[in-house]
């Protein structure tokens, strides 16, 4: 089965910081996807990446998918309190949508 | 809103109640989805269809029921459930290539409904 890893697990950061977040498959992805749930909701759409060496960005968010499209990191830059959340990346095999297990991020304002 | 209604939104039952949940999208998605979220585990894939023909069953016990009747309403039958089985189900629909790989599968989500068993 397909198995999604995130880091870290979870994140408490000062208003204003930067940070990342990493997420590793053990296989080659058709496409990787980045979600965004605030606690108790529904997942929010935020980006997809499909070539190897994607770069998107949306705001103050950046994700990049590496050459192999194993790996992909999210970068928050300037961070807000309304970035507040848990960030989950997700994976289409053909079948099935996975999704990693997921990074809380706490903002300090 | 974004275009996935689930209901209820809150539900408790004991364990010997029947209750159903109801997801409805109105975005013309020819695939829905029912995932389980549990504290501190990540999101199970529990079913999915695609053009309303179930396509997969993650070893999903048999107390929970899938129905499709159409391509806009997916309805989860519950019936003898256990404490475990409280969490948040979240239902999503996305518009799915024929050809694997051949596009992008941007699944879009309900805000959940939050089982609590007795």
């Amino acid at each position: 089965s397909q198995e999604l890893e995130q880091s870290p697990q979870s994140l408490i950061v000062q208003e204003g910081k930067n940070l990342t977040i990493n997420c590793t498959s053990s296989k080659t992805l058709y496409g990787l996807y980045w979600y965004k749930q605030k606690y108790g909701e529904g997942l929010i759409f935020l980006m997809m990446l499909q070539k190897g060496g994607e770069e998107k960005s949306h705001e103050k968010i950046t994700a990049k998918l590496d050459e192999k499209k194993q790996q992909s990191s999210l970068h928050i830059t300037a961070s807000q309190p309304s970035h507040a959340g848990i960030y989950l990346c997700g994976a289409d095999t053909g079948n099935q949508f996975y999704f990693g297990t997921g990074t809380s991020l706490t903002v300090i304002p | 809103e974004t275009g996935v209604t689930q209901t209820p939104r809150h539900l408790v039952m004991g364990m010997t109640n029947k209750k159903s949940l109801k997801c409805e999208q109105h975005l013309g998605h020819n695939a829905m989805y029912w995932y389980k979220q549990s504290a501190k585990k990540p999101l199970e894939l529990m079913f999915v269809y695609n053009f309303k023909e179930q396509t997969e069953n993650n070893s999903v016990p048999s107390r929970f029921s899938p129905e499709c009747p159409n391509s806009s309403h997916l309805f989860l039958h519950l019936h003898t459930l256990q404490p475990e089985d409280s969490a948040l189900y979240l239902c999503a629909s996305s518009q799915r290539a024929q050809a694997v790989g051949s596009g992008a599968n941007v699944l879009t989500f309900g805000a959940g409904s939050r089982l609590t068993v007795l």
